[in-house]
């Protein structure tokens, strides 16, 4: 079965700080991974997917994902973290089904 | 072009009562999958629609079930309600189903008590 891991369950890092969140991956076949943010009281936001090609993937809000397929990663990243970045992350992978499996979710926090 | 929207935002219903939500999807998408999101147990997946049909379902009881109309909506209804079923419910739609990497995009989900 397709399955992601998140290790860490808070990030924290200062504004202005590179960003990084975790996320491994174990599937069958080719790996379509996902990214989504989720902000208090509100539904899962699209940031970007990984499906084939460049390994480095530009999304919204200036976030990149670099796919690493020895490693089977897919880690999250941010150059330059702002304030209005502290959310909640899940890292998805899509099964042959057409089904998402999310990990369980990063908090990040970034301080003043 | 109008994102994914749910109604109710908010449900209190008491135990053994039944629950309606309604998804409507992005214009033009016409699939439609269910999730569940507890702090215990994570995001999980309920069951997809397409063209009306139920394509797949995830591992939750019968009292979870759902279905889509001609227009693409979606409805899903929990009967007889307990206490654990408290939780955001999450609407998502995508143009088509299959194993591609059709994005899903979410609604603002549904937060249901139970009391």
């Amino acid at each position: 079965a397709q399955s992601v891991a998140q290790p860490e369950d808070q990030v924290n890092v200062a504004e202005g700080n590179p960003l990084t969140v975790k996320c491994t991956y174990s599937v069958s076949g080719n790996p379509y991974l996902f990214w989504y943010v989720q902000y208090p009281n509100r539904g899962l936001q699209f940031l970007l997917k990984y499906i084939t090609g460049d390994n480095l993937v530009k999304g919204s809000y200036g976030f990149e994902a670099e796919f690493n397929k020895s490693q089977t990663s897919f880690h999250l990243k941010k150059p330059s973290a702002l304030v209005s970045d502290s959310a909640l992350y899940f890292c998805a992978v899509k099964d042959g089904n057409n089904r998402l499996a999310f990990g369980k979710g990063n908090q990040v926090v970034v301080i003043p | 072009k109008a994102g994914v929207t749910q109604t109710p935002r908010y449900l209190i219903k008491t135990r053994g009562q039944q629950v309606t939500l309604s998804c409507s999807p992005i214009s033009g998408h016409r699939s439609v999958s269910w999730y569940q999101q507890t702090p215990g147990q994570g995001l999980q997946f309920l069951f997809e629609y397409f063209s009306e049909t139920q394509r797949n379902k995830g591992n939750f009881p019968g009292r979870f079930s759902g279905r889509q109309f001609s227009n693409s909506r979606s409805e899903m209804n929990v009967s007889t309600l307990e206490l654990g079923d408290s939780a955001l419910y999450l609407c998502a739609s995508s143009l088509i189903p299959g194993p591609g990497a059709d994005t899903q995009y979410f609604g603002p989900g549904t937060r249901l008590t139970v009391l």
